[in-house]
C-alpha cells in the first residue's frame, strides 16, 4: 500500500459545476496538507497549504482535512476550462524534518 | 517577485555520464528541496539543503548529490547515469527550513539515451 493514494482519473466535468478531488494516506504522522496544480511543462503551483485538520478556503478553492478518516479533499466551485490540468495532494509530518510525500495526482479536464 | 529558476530546462545525455542541474530559489528563501517526477512513481523527495547543510535525505541511490552555496543557490549532481534517470528533476523552495510552504519551479527535463 502506497503512503498516498490518489485516482489518476481523468476526471471529466462540464464548465461551471463542483469538482471534488481526494487523497487518501495511511500514515498518521502527516500533519500538514497541501494541494498542488500542475500544467503541462510546468512545475507544480501551490493552491492550498493547510495544518492538521479542519477546512480552509480560498476563493473558489475549499480544501477538507479529516485526520480521522486519513482523508483530504479539493473542491472547486465555479470550475473553468482553465482550471484543466493535474492535482497533486502532498503532506508531511511535523517537525518538518521529512521532505512532501505526493500522490501521484488527478488528471482534470473541465469541459467548455 | 521571481519564482524558482531551474536551468537547464532540458538536457540529453548517455549513459555513464554525469549531469549537474542548477536551482535558484525565490530571492529571501533560504531552503532548497528537490524532487524527482516521473510517470510511473510520480513526485519523490529527493533532498532538502537549508544553510549549505543537507538537512535530509529521500531514499535515492548516492549517485544522486546535492550542495547548497551561501546565496542559497543549490545544485544537483547524477553521476554514472542511468536510462532510469530520465525525469523531471524539480526544485522547491521555502522561506525556512520546517513547515513552510514549497513553490516550485519549472524544473529540468532530463533525458538519458
Amino acid at each position: 500500500q502506497k503512503e498516498v493514494e490518489q485516482d489518476p482519473g481523468p476526471l471529466s466535468v462540464p464548465e461551471g459545476a463542483i469538482v471534488s478531488l481526494n487523497c487518501t494516506y495511511s500514515n498518521s504522522a502527516f500533519q500538514y496538507f497541501m494541494w498542488y496544480r500542475q500544467y503541462s511543462r510546468k512545475g507544480p503551483e501551490l493552491l492550498m497549504y493547510t495544518y492538521s485538520s479542519g477546512n480552509k478556503e480560498d476563493g473558489r478553492f475549499t480544501a477538507q482535512v479529516d485526520k480521522s478518516s486519513k482523508y483530504i479533499s479539493l473542491f472547486i466551485r465555479d470550475s473553468q476550462p482553465s482550471d484543466s490540468a493535474t492535482y497533486l495532494c502532498a503532506m508531511r509530518p511535523g517537525g518538518g524534518a521529512d521532505g512532501l510525500t505526493f500522490g501521484k495526482g488527478t488528471h482534470l479536464i473541465i469541459q467548455p | 517577485k521571481a519564482g524558482v529558476t531551474q536551468t537547464p530546462r532540458y538536457l540529453i545525455k548517455t549513459r555513464g555520464q554525469q549531469v549537474t542541474l542548477s536551482c535558484s530559489p525565490i530571492s529571501g528563501h533560504r531552503s532548497v528541496s528537490w524532487y524527482q517526477q516521473t510517470p510511473g512513481q510520480g513526485l519523490q523527495f529527493l533532498f532538502e539543503y537549508f544553510s549549505e547543510t543537507q538537512r535530509n535525505k529521500g531514499n535515492f541511490p548516492g549517485r544522486f548529490s546535492g550542495r547548497q552555496f551561501s546565496n542559497s543557490r543549490s545544485e544537483m549532481n547524477v553521476s554514472t547515469l542511468e536510462l532510469g534517470d530520465s525525469a523531471l528533476y524539480l526544485c522547491a523552495s521555502s522561506p525556512n527550513a520546517g513547515n513552510q510552504p514549497q513553490h516550485f519551479g519549472d524544473g529540468t527535463r532530463l533525458s538519458i539515451l
